[in-house]
């Protein structure tokens, strides 16, 4: 079955960087584009980034351009989101998220656990 | 970017009332739109897909409708596990948004 594990996750100062990791299991990884969304602490979700299959194309909330960068390795069935000059509205819990089907990336049907990322000084 | 609204933002029901939880969008996105359920504590579940179709497993008491701009998940007899926070979700095109959450809970 799907599986995705998040890890990366802890407490970071402002203005540092931190990197997350999500390990794909149970389906063929190079074959689904990969998001990542989070949740802020009694928060609603927030989707954050996107990364076609085979890693051509990236897409990114306005709140991380510039600042986060979503890549995969898939050699290794792992999705990656590198975070820099963090804020302390960053602080999230991280989901790493795969869509239904091949033609259907948009409808995140398998979600991690999570990963929770405190940044705060 | 296409702004998604959620109503109410919280609601107390019975055991076995229909609860009905709306979504709207700030432009018409044909029927793509999905609805997630997150239990206390837990990963967001999907539920619907396409405005209206059941995701595998999912109880058939959720049901949902609407295309453009005006969508409604139904949970026609509600039940003691389906106390969560309902998402609705466009997914037309990126940005994916999400609504702000509609917070279910048993009177």
């Amino acid at each position: 079955q799907v599986q995705l594990v998040e890890s990366g996750g802890g407490v970071v100062q402002p203005g540092r960087s931190q990197r997350l990791a999500c390990a794909a299991s149970g389906f063929t990884f190079s074959g689904h584009a990969m998001h990542w969304v989070r949740q802020a602490p009694g928060k609603g979700l927030e989707w954050v980034a996107v990364i076609w299959s085979d890693g051509s194309n990236k897409l990114y909330a306005d709140s991380v351009k510039g600042r986060f960068t979503i890549s995969r390795d898939n050699s290794k069935n792992t999705l990656y989101l590198q975070m820099t000059s963090l804020r302390v509205e960053d602080t999230a819990v991280y989901y790493c998220a795969r869509g239904l089907g091949y033609n259907n990336g948009y409808i995140l049907a398998y979600w991690g656990q999570g990963t929770l990322v405190t940044v705060s000084s | 970017d296409i702004q998604m609204t959620q109503s109410p933002s919280s609601l107390s029901a019975s055991v076995g009332d229909t609860v009905t939880i709306t979504c709207r969008a700030s432009q018409g996105i044909d029927d793509y739109l999905a609805w997630y359920q997150q239990e206390p504590g837990k990963v967001p579940k999907l539920l619907i897909y396409g405005a209206s179709t059941l995701q595998s497993g999912v109880p058939s008491r959720f049901s949902g409708s609407g295309s453009g701009t005006d969508f409604t998940l139904t949970i026609s007899s509600l039940q003691p596990e389906d106390v969560a926070t309902y998402f609705c979700q466009k997914y037309n095109n990126d940005p994916l948004t999400f609504g702000g959450g509609t917070k279910v809970e048993i009177k």
